[in-house]
């Protein structure tokens, strides 16, 4: 199985100010994937990031609020820009290996 | 769209309790059905997975029967611990798709 490491693992950050998640992979994934999980509730898809290509987000999500770089298979980011105290979640990256989805420990993110 | 539903939480019950958590969803056509666990403070970890109908995904105890004609995956244990305590989510997913997990149902289990 892909094994997945997050950084930073959380942080606290202030109104306005921009965080990058990094998500690296133990091995050559074509599909990798970013959630939000908000305070108690499950986990909805941000957006997916297949290398060489742009990320696809999912309705709700934009570009300009949660831009992805997916520079090479075994490596991606997740920009949160201009947070506001909404944005505070659990941030997790995702990957696919022969079909089954593998999760990263996830960013936990409060904004102030 | 497709959905899974999951029955609400928490669920409490003491150790060595039989353990059910519900799970059903609405999908076109068969999708592979996954239950997951988050431990406090923990991202996902994949407990078992069932990817055709009649399938039995079993792991640590755990099992979930993939059942077409119900449209149901329920989680079983026959004896929890306190150690399973977590957040269990159902979520299914079609081949190289994104997971469609289910609002999740946390376990707390007393000793």
């Amino acid at each position: 199985s892909a094994v997945i490491s997050q950084k930073p693992s959380r942080d606290i950050c202030q109104r306005g100010t921009s965080l990058t998640i990094q998500c690296q992979v133990d091995s050559q994934v074509t599909m990798m994937f970013w959630y939000r999980q908000q305070p108690g509730q499950s986990l909805t898809l941000i957006a997916t990031a297949n290398q060489g290509s742009e990320a696809t987000y999912e309705s709700g999500f934009v570009i300009d609020k949660f831009p992805i770089s997916r520079p090479n298979l075994t490596f991606s980011t997740l920009t949160v820009s201009n947070m506001s105290p909404e944005d505070s979640s659990i941030y997790l990256c995702s990957v696919d290996d022969r079909n089954i989805q593998y999760f990263g420990a996830g960013t936990r993110l409060s904004v102030l | 769209g497709d959905s899974v539903t999951q029955m609400e939480g928490p669920v409490t019950l003491s150790e060595e309790a039989f353990l059910t958590i519900n799970c059903t969803y609405t999908a076109t056509g068969y999708p592979s059905l996954f239950w997951y666990v988050q431990y406090p403070g923990e991202g996902l970890q994949l407990l078992l997975k069932a990817t055709k109908a009649d399938d039995k995904g079993s792991n640590k105890g755990f099992e979930a029967t993939y059942r077409k004609e119900t449209t149901s995956f329920h989680l079983e244990k026959g004896s929890v611990q306190v150690s399973d305590s977590a957040v269990y989510f159902c979520a299914l997913e079609f081949a190289g798709n994104m997971l469609t997990f289910g609002g999740g149902t946390r376990l707390m289990v007393k000793p």
